[in-house]
């Protein structure tokens, strides 16, 4: 068993619709929990991040993390044809800056949104 | 922002040739840099991970005489893929934390190293 699972989609949106990406984990030391954009032959780069349980709002995203369902998701609102990308979720023990901070990567979900 | 500038963005090399990436940290100290390998529609497979100033530690299954890992300073990292071979071809992106912030990973935007 993987220790963060995906699903890799691809999952295909039309625009203005609401999408919604998740995660399930099996460690439990996971602390913090982040939420990557990667568009094709580019970088991740860092769309939302939270520590523990609870949810985070920053504008058409929403991160959510259930610690004790070992469940996090993220919710786009409004769906753009810009927003069409990998979604890669990702979890570290600790909040980085040292050698222990690495990240754990889902598999990542592929999303297309057509106008 | 943090920005971490990554070098080539692509390079096509001969088969047992050596090349090398390099990251740079422009606008912080990069006091950890990750290194992680992306195959076609699957997710980062980190590689090493380097301390300024340290050997770097690399992932059961990455040979380390083969991707070669330098940190020599709290700005540049850069790994070397010697005596390169054409499974060796990949996605290769960097990532810096700055212990100074109580949050950060800042990716690169990739090399792509096709090997023929």
């Amino acid at each position: 068993q993987k220790e963060v699972e995906q699903d890799p989609g691809p999952l295909s949106v039309p625009e203005g619709a609401i999408v919604s990406l998740n995660c399930t984990y099996s460690n439990s030391a996971f602390q913090y929990f982040m939420w990557y954009r990667q568009y094709s032959r580019k970088g991740p780069e860092l769309l939302m991040y939270t520590y523990s349980s609870g949810n985070k709002e920053d504008g058409r995203f929403t991160a959510q993390v259930d610690k004790s369902s070992k469940y996090i998701s993220l919710f786009i609102r409004d769906s753009q044809p810009s927003d069409s990308a990998t979604y890669l979720c990702a979890m570290s023990f600790n909040a980085g800056g040292t050698s222990y901070g690495k990240l754990t990567f889902g598999q990542g979900t592929i999303l297309t949104v057509h106008p | 922002g943090a920005v971490v500038s990554q070098h080539p963005s692509w390079v096509i090399c001969k088969s047992g040739t050596s090349v090398k990436i390099e990251c740079r940290s422009l606008d912080f100290q990069a006091t950890t840099m990750f290194w992680y390998r992306q195959f076609p529609k699957q997710s980062l497979m980190l590689m090493a991970t380097s301390n300024e100033g340290s050997k770097a530690t690399y992932e059961q299954g990455v040979e380390k005489d083969k991707f070669l890992i330098n940190h020599a300073s709290l700005t540049l990292s850069t790994l070397t893929v010697t005596s390169a071979h054409p499974e060796d071809s990949s996605f290769y992106i960097c990532s810096a934390t700055d212990r100074g912030r109580a949050y950060g990973y800042t990716f690169g935007s990739g090399t792509r190293l096709t090997v023929v």
